[in-house]
């Protein structure tokens, strides 16, 4: 079955800097990937996903890239602020029967003012 | 917005009790999820169904079962609690038709002394 990587574990940045969460996935035949973040106390909300037929998506302050070659994917958040403190995780899941998410080990990351 | 409601914040049960989650949603959605989330491990899949009356197991199916009755509402059942099994517990839904990503409950905490 699939398998979902996610490093760093903890990430500490400053305020307006940049911070970039990969990811890595084990079954070549996952197509869509998604990234929640987890405020402290709340449920898991999705910010952006990607699909395997797009390499790159935006949104905002963050982004997504997707190497399918390589099995691997990434948020980048730029300019961040101190709400972009959070637990994030990254998932995977091909689009067959239930599209069930096998989800990464989330990044707890946090900005510093 | 999709409602999905789990019954209770917190719970506190006792070794070897029987131990019933609900999760209740209003959107008729037809695929439903339960994750436990534990530090450092992220969100692992414990049980999900795709209709009423039908379970799959994820991949920690031991020690949990399922009920789907109704399409609204998706029971997670702990056959004989364990201290093993406190977690937070995470209910999902998705539409089978719109792939937008799960919608999550608030979760429930579950403790067992």
């Amino acid at each position: 079955g699939e398998n979902v990587e996610q490093h760093p574990s903890t990430l500490s940045v400053q305020e307006g800097d940049s911070a970039v969460i990969k990811c890595t996935y084990s079954d070549s035949a996952s197509n869509y990937f998604p990234w929640y973040k987890q405020e402290l106390g709340k449920r898991p909300q999705l910010i952006i996903d990607i699909r395997s037929n797009v390499g790159e998506k935006k949104d905002q302050r963050i982004a997504v890239t997707l190497n399918k070659t390589a099995k691997h994917f990434s948020l980048h958040i730029t300019e961040t602020q101190p709400e972009d403190s959070a637990v994030y995780f990254c998932a995977a899941s091909g689009i067959q029967g239930a599209q069930k998410l096998v989800f990464g080990q989330g990044t707890r990351l946090t900005i510093n003012p | 917005d999709v409602k999905v409601t789990q019954s209770s914040r917190y719970l506190v049960k006792r070794t070897g009790e029987k131990v019933f989650l609900e999760c209740v949603q209003d959107m008729d959605h037809e695929n439903m999820f339960w994750y436990r989330q534990d530090p450092g491990l992220g969100l692992r899949l414990i049980y999900f169904s795709y209709d009423v009356k039908m379970k799959e197991k994820g991949d920690i199916p031991e020690g949990y079962s399922v009920s789907r009755e109704k399409k609204e509402r998706f029971s997670l059942i702990l056959e004989s609690a364990s201290t093993n099994q406190t977690s937070m517990y995470l209910c999902a839904t998705l539409s089978g038709t719109v792939i937008y990503g799960y919608t999550f409950g608030s979760g429930t905490r579950l403790t067992v002394v």
